[in-house]
């Protein structure tokens, strides 16, 4: 069964405190990873796009990579703007998208 | 461009009672959809068209219908509310050639 599964729920770091944030997956036939950023009362705002093992990509004080299995988003010396839920999904068919129940990161000034 | 909106933004129904809830995008996207979340579960799809007059089900399509008669709009139907459809509904829309979707603001119905 196609799944994917975030940790932690939530986390709370102080600002400058880097960390990562997991997400690992089970999918037949990989087509994309993707990491969303959402605001409360907000939809989900497009962060990364990985598609093979070994791939990163960066924005700012964000870092995805990607592995067989799971996919982390690094964050460095976050900032209290860092604060939202970040949500993680994969594409398991031309369609289909299965998305994780999210990790909410708050970062204390 | 304004990307994808949806109206309304909140929303109050009572059981058995009908609305549209409704999504528009800019972007000439061909793909889009209509997401719900509810709390402690991902987002969980309903309703998808990859082009106007072409639609298909989702994972949790029930009590919903859809149609898509022009490129830019696809409304949400609710025929007869009931309590477990209390969610947030998100619209989103992607190009054919692109697997990264764009989300709306969203839309918070409540059913009582």
């Amino acid at each position: 069964e196609d799944q994917v599964t975030q940790s932690p729920e939530a986390l709370r770091l102080q600002e400058g405190e880097s960390s990562s944030l997991n997400c690992s997956y089970t999918v037949s036939g990989l087509r994309g990873l993707f990491w969303y950023r959402q605001d409360p009362g907000k939809g989900p705002e497009f962060l990364f796009t990985l598609y093979s093992a070994g791939e990163e990509k960066e924005k700012e004080r964000l870092k995805a990579t990607l592995t067989k299995k799971e996919s982390f988003l690094h964050i460095t010396a976050p900032k209290p703007e860092d604060s939202a839920t970040y949500l993680c999904a994969v594409q398991a068919g031309t369609y289909k998208y299965i998305f994780g129940t999210g990790t909410r990161l708050k970062v204390l000034a | 461009n304004a990307g994808v909106t949806q109206t309304p933004k909140f929303q109050v129904l009572k059981t058995g009672q009908s609305m549209t809830l409704q999504c528009a995008q800019d972007m000439n996207h061909e793909y889009m959809s209509w997401y719900r979340q509810d709390p402690g579960m991902g987002l969980r799809l309903i309703h998808y068209s990859v082009g106007a007059g072409i639609t298909d089900q989702g994972e949790v399509p029930n009590g919903y219908n859809v149609s898509r008669s022009t490129t830019e709009d696809f409304p949400l139907r609710l025929l007869s509310a009931a309590p477990s459809q209390t969610s947030v509904y998100f619209c989103a829309s992607r190009r054919q050639d692109s697997y990264e979707q764009y989300f709306g603001p969203g839309t918070r119905l409540t059913v009582t």
